[in-house]
């Protein structure tokens, strides 16, 4: 098993640009998360999906949208940049709601 | 509401025993965790331990928990310097899927 795995690894967008982080899981968890980390911030909830077809906004969903078609895969958009969304990005997912399971990072820097 | 709290920053001399505590609000957490995360990679969880237990321990780590005062903390045995990293306590409510992450604390382990 992969495990969790996330898409980009590292990504240098300018300011007002579009992208997608993808995030898949092999573990067939339900749900679905997506976080921040910034310094001394912790771990900070964006959007998470409790299934396939569903998600909900966590503490800081503003300027993010996220889709969950597949059950295995969670896809954080941004759709106009801003520097104060550099940070790096962790996907998480657990079967229902117990021990997370994380990603390695996406490292977003937006000039 | 909930909040988990934790120092910022310990520093420990290789071969002495670690101890990163954590306090939490909750009064209806069901689950407690410890998280590790390494430079550069994702968070991955070391143990947790149930509200109704006190005491849990796996080969050097020893977690204790003290639901009177809302005391979580961590003790590592003969840390070595693959120990150092950033630790994140967390608490999941009973009945929620939705984790509270602390800010993390970094142990920084010197010959």
């Amino acid at each position: 098993n992969a495990g969790v795995t996330q898409t980009p690894k590292f990504r240098v967008l300018k300011t007002g640009q579009s992208m997608t982080l993808l995030c898949a899981q092999d573990m067939n968890h339900e749900y679905m998360y997506w976080y921040r980390q910034d310094p001394g911030m912790g771990l900070r909830l964006i959007h998470y999906s409790v299934g396939e077809g569903t998600t909900a906004k966590g503490e800081v969903p503003d300027g993010y949208n996220v889709s969950r078609l597949k059950k295995q895969n969670f896809l954080l958009g941004l759709e106009s940049a801003a520097p104060s969304q550099t940070s790096v990005y962790f996907c998480a997912s657990s079967y229902f709601g117990e021990t997370q399971y994380f990603g390695p990072g996406t490292r977003l820097l937006v000039l | 509401g909930e909040d988990v709290e934790q120092s910022l920053f310990l520093s420990v001399r290789e071969g002495d025993s670690s101890v990163i505590n954590c306090t939490y609000t909750d009064s209806s957490s069901t689950y407690l965790y410890w998280y590790k995360q390494e430079p550069g990679a994702g968070l991955q969880l070391l143990t947790y331990i149930f509200s109704n237990m006190d005491m849990k321990q796996d080969q050097r780590l020893t977690v204790l928990l003290n639901k009177k005062d809302k005391h979580l903390s961590l003790r590592i045995a003969d840390t070595q310097t693959g120990d150092s990293a950033i630790y994140f306590c967390a608490e999941r409510p009973g009945g929620s899927y939705i984790p509270t992450f602390g800010r993390g604390t970094s142990l920084i382990v010197h010959p």
